[in-house]
């Protein structure tokens, strides 16, 4: 039973780059979360993702978004980068009627903005 | 705003000893869970806990929503249990996003 699966795993690039992140979701999940976390820190909610539309938005300007396939998996785009950008980027996957939000998170993209 | 609080910040342990890490919110929460995440990165799920208390090996987790705070146990620690450990939670206004604590980190010796 495959878990939260994240590509890639590392990547850099440089101020003012695109970036897109992709995310397959634990196999039954059908909600998608993503979460930011800068280096010492916790993880920091960016939205989720539901029957395809965003659901709820943390504090993240609109540089941020995302969408959702068909097959419940996701990506993450990030446009004109800042170096405030490096972070470990989290996808979170879980069942909307399960009765309870609970994550099951991939291994993380490791994102550097030179 | 929503505040979680761990404490303490950072811990550091003889294997078999025992723990408790402790965890404390602002506001009525929903949700709360515990991670763990390795040192590879990879958070994993330990237990989804909004009251009560469970138990999973070594590690038990008992929250007490009514003074907001949870607690989680480990005994016989192992050098494989350090890393960082983080609850979160959700609350009222925000089901579907969970708030993070700044985490205990946690080194136990051989």
């Amino acid at each position: 039973d495959a878990g939260v699966t994240q590509s890639p795993t590392h990547l850099i690039k440089t101020r003012g780059q695109q970036v897109t992140l992709r995310c397959s979701p634990k196999s039954g999940h059908d909600t998608v979360s993503w979460y930011q976390q800068a280096l010492g820190q916790g993880p920091q909610f960016i939205f989720q993702y539901y029957e395809e539309e965003e659901r709820q938005r943390g504090n993240f300007p609109d540089r941020f978004s995302g969408h959702q396939f068909p097959n419940y998996s996701s990506e993450l785009n990030v446009n004109a980068l800042l170096l405030g950008d490096s972070a470990l980027y989290l996808c979170a996957s879980s069942l909307e009627h399960s009765g309870a939000n609970v994550l099951t998170f991939g291994a993380g993209s490791r994102l550097t903005v030179l | 705003g929503i505040q979680v609080e761990q404490s303490p910040p950072d811990l550091i342990l003889q294997e078999g000893a025992n723990s408790t890490l402790r965890c404390n919110f602002s506001d009525s929460v929903n949700n709360l869970q515990w991670f763990h995440q390795n040192p590879w990165g990879q958070l994993i799920n330990l237990f989804y806990i909004p009251s009560g208390t469970k138990q999973n090996g070594r590690l038990s987790a008992t929250t007490v929503a009514t003074e907001r705070y949870s607690l989680l146990y480990i005994s016989s620690s192992q050098t494989t249990d350090s890393g960082v450990y983080f609850c979160a939670g959700s609350f009222s206004g925000g089901y579907n996003k969970l708030i993070f604590g700044a985490g205990t980190r946690l080194a136990v010796h051989p």
